[in-house]
């Protein structure tokens, strides 16, 4: 039984590229969410998904972000024309409905 | 507003020393969720506890106890016996009774000494 995984785990990309992290969950679980943490904080939340639609997305989420789960299993986020304020550690979580979520490693983005 | 506040930012503790992380939340909800989870240098999030707003029983697992008490808003976690291992940085939350997200406090970092 394998957890929720993350590609890739550490990202370095310069001011204005364009990025994309992908998430696999928990097979059985048709719940996805993403959440932002920066240095210091606690993890925030971005958006989730059940199964391909996408129920809620955070303020936190601007235009240059997009996240997909075209077939209600992996979730991709993009975050185009990264900013060096975009660079933190993206972390994906898994659940069926109201009960619990469980985390993958997260992926760390540095914006140079 | 949801709230979740951690004030003890870090903590450092000899091996062996009980130790107590404190939690205090802030909710409209009548039904809602409690979490505890524990963030090590790996990064990974790894879920500890989940206490529903109903039951005010205090749970043991092993070296970890809990104590939650509406009436102060609280949900403090207390690791007996600390151990190096147990060095990390460990997240109180609150589930959004409508929305299902998780809302964080800012974490204490808990540093255990040989």
């Amino acid at each position: 039984d394998t957890g929720v995984s993350q590609d890739p785990r550490h990202k370095i990309t310069k001011r204005g590229q364009n990025v994309t992290f992908r998430c696999d969950p928990i097979s059985e679980h048709n719940r996805l969410y993403w959440y932002r943490q920066t240095l210091g904080q606690g993890p925030e939340f971005l958006t989730y998904f059940q199964n391909e639609a996408q129920l809620e997305k955070s303020r936190l989420l601007s235009d240059r972000f997009s996240a997909e789960r075209p077939k209600g299993s992996f979730s991709t986020l993009e975050i185009q024309r990264t900013e060096q304020g975009d660079s933190a550690m993206y972390l994906c979580a898994s659940s069926t409905p109201e009960e619990t979520q469980y985390f993958g490693p997260g992926t760390r983005l540095l914006v140079l | 507003a949801q709230k979740v506040t951690q004030a003890q930012t870090e903590i450092s503790v000899v091996e062996k020393e009980d130790v107590t992380l404190d939690c205090v939340y802030e909710t409209r909800d009548t039904t809602y969720y409690l979490f505890w989870y524990k963030q090590p240098p790996s990064g990974e999030l790894v879920f500890l506890i989940r206490r529903n707003s109903f039951d005010e029983q205090n749970e043991i697992s092993g070296r970890y106890s809990w104590n939650f008490q509406k009436s102060t808003s609280s949900f403090n976690f207390t690791i007996t016996a600390s151990q190096v291992v147990d060095s990390a940085v460990y997240f109180c939350a609150l589930r959004d009774y409508n929305t299902d997200k998780l809302i964080f406090g800012t974490g204490t970092r808990l540093q255990v000494f040989p």
